[in-house]
């Protein structure tokens, strides 16, 4: 069955520095991946999109790769500051045509300390 | 822009009654709303997909009948749970598709709103 794995253990660094998380799917061919943020009782904000034919995708301080033999994507926030507490949501979206219905991770919660 | 609102943010109930949630699309056309659910420490479940003016499309093991949508216009879709029980608490999040596309398949998320059924 598909699956898609994040850390849902809690992720602790040290402000200014850079955060990696991880995304790991497998039994799946994704035509892209999105991340997102999500605040505790809040509802997910889009942050970036990747597919499967780009290897590198950046915003401002953040950074996302997608390594499709891996199976894997890393999301990356440099420069780290504790406003980016929150838990980062992986999602995936199916290599089909038509409509693209959109498979959530469990997330990893991040914790930028001062 | 792309904002996404939820009516209400939060609601108790008592068990056996019905409550409707509003999904809007504030300032875009919507083609598609999604309807999740998510249980705490757990991932975003979508129970159901909904179309302006048509069926929804229901995920496996959601009841139909027990969880109504109705998506009747570009910016309005709700989500009625009806005859609502205990294990019906949780925190329900609507997103949206614009209709004018953007990054493939973004989808706008509203901020969710809490049900406890007691």
């Amino acid at each position: 069955s598909q699956k898609i794995e994040q850390n849902s253990e809690a992720l602790n660094i040290q402000e200014g520095k850079t955060a990696t998380l991880t995304c790991n799917y497998t039994n799946y061919s994704p035509a892209y991946l999105q991340w997102y943020r999500q605040d505790p009782g809040r509802g997910p904000v889009f942050l970036l999109l990747i597919r499967e034919n780009e290897k590198e995708k950046r915003k401002e301080r953040l950074k996302v790769t997608f390594d499709t033999t891996l199976k894997q994507s890393l999301f990356h926030i440099t420069a780290s500051q504790p406003a980016d507490s929150a838990t980062y949501l992986c999602a995936l979206a199916p290599n089909s045509g038509g409509y693209q219905k959109v498979t959530f991770g469990i997330g990893t919660k991040l914790q930028v300390i001062p | 822009g792309a904002v996404v609102s939820q009516h209400p943010s939060w609601v108790i109930c008592k068990s056996g009654t019905s409550v409707k949630i509003e999904c809007r699309s504030l300032d875009f056309q919507a083609t598609t709303m999604f309807w999740y659910r998510q249980f705490p420490k757990q991932s975003l479940m979508l129970m159901a997909t909904s179309n302006e003016g048509s069926k929804a499309t229901y995920e496996q093991g959601v009841e139909k009948d027990k969880f109504l949508i109705n998506h009747a216009s570009l910016t309005l879709s709700t989500l009625t749970v009806t005859s609502a029980h205990p294990e019906d608490s949780s925190f329900y999040i609507c997103s949206a598709r614009s209709l004018a596309g953007g990054q493939g398949n973004e989808q706008f998320f509203g901020p969710g709103t809490r049900l406890t059924v007691l």
